[in-house]
């Protein structure tokens, strides 16, 4: 019951920008998109979030559409350790209760 | 230096078997989380705690349990009737701002539970 569509895999050379899309078509007004990234075989990092501005940091800029029903996460010069599982999440309401539902993400090879 | 810290690191399970997964935390978090993944997907939740003495099953409760005692700890048991436990389990936690939990999560290092 995921919430967001990411494509299963990207691959991007190593020193080129990786864009990676996310669609969230049901997103409420008030919920915030967050985006983290899964190395193998350890626990998943948190990146960026972002309601409805752009945002960056140090580690990647998030573009966020007017419509709020898609953002791309931006890794503006990407490197080998950036080979990673990509999730973009947003709350859902179940029952009175709000969780975080994680799909499949989209799985970043970057390549020499 | 503060942080979430999961153990073991590998948990070898024997049919019949209950096992229990350790999550503690030292960011004085008032949520945590367990969540399962197995090869090539994506998190699927157990469990989770808004407070102490409070849990609520997620989406693939049966054959777990969990308790909350302690705002620290949020240890995990697989029991014998979770028939196919093999696979990585995560712990998380986040912070609360009023009656809403913060979507930023804290994980740990992951506890990898293999069936012999």
């Amino acid at each position: 019951d995921a919430k967001t569509t990411q494509p299963p895999s990207m691959d991007c050379a190593e020193g080129r920008a990786a864009n990676l899309p996310c669609n969230h078509s049901t997103i409420s007004g008030n919920e915030y998109v967050y985006w983290y990234r899964q190395i193998h075989s350890q626990g998943p990092q948190y990146i960026i979030h972002g309601l409805k501005n752009n945002e960056t940091n140090e580690m990647a800029s998030l573009i966020i559409t007017e419509d709020r029903k898609s953002s791309t996460l931006i890794l503006p010069h990407a490197t080998l350790r950036d080979t990673a599982v990509y999730y973009c999440i947003v709350r859902v309401a179940l029952g009175g209760s709000e969780k975080l539902v994680f799909g499949k993400g989209t799985k970043l090879t970057v390549n020499p | 230096d503060g942080g979430i810290t999961q153990s073991p690191k590998y948990l070898f399970r024997k049919e019949g078997q209950n096992v229990t997964l350790s999550c503690e935390q030292n960011l004085n978090h008032d949520a945590m989380y367990w969540y399962r993944q197995d090869p090539g997907q994506g998190l699927r939740l157990i469990y989770y705690s808004q407070i102490v003495n409070d849990f609520q099953k997620g989406d693939i409760a049966e054959g777990y349990s969990v308790s909350r005692e302690k705002k620290e700890s949020f240890p995990l048991t697989v029991t014998s009737a979770q028939k196919n436990p093999t696979a990585f389990y995560l712990c998380a936690s986040s912070m609360r701002t009023g009656h809403r939990v913060n979507e930023k999560l804290f994980f740990g290092s992951g506890t990898q539970l293999s069936v012999l």
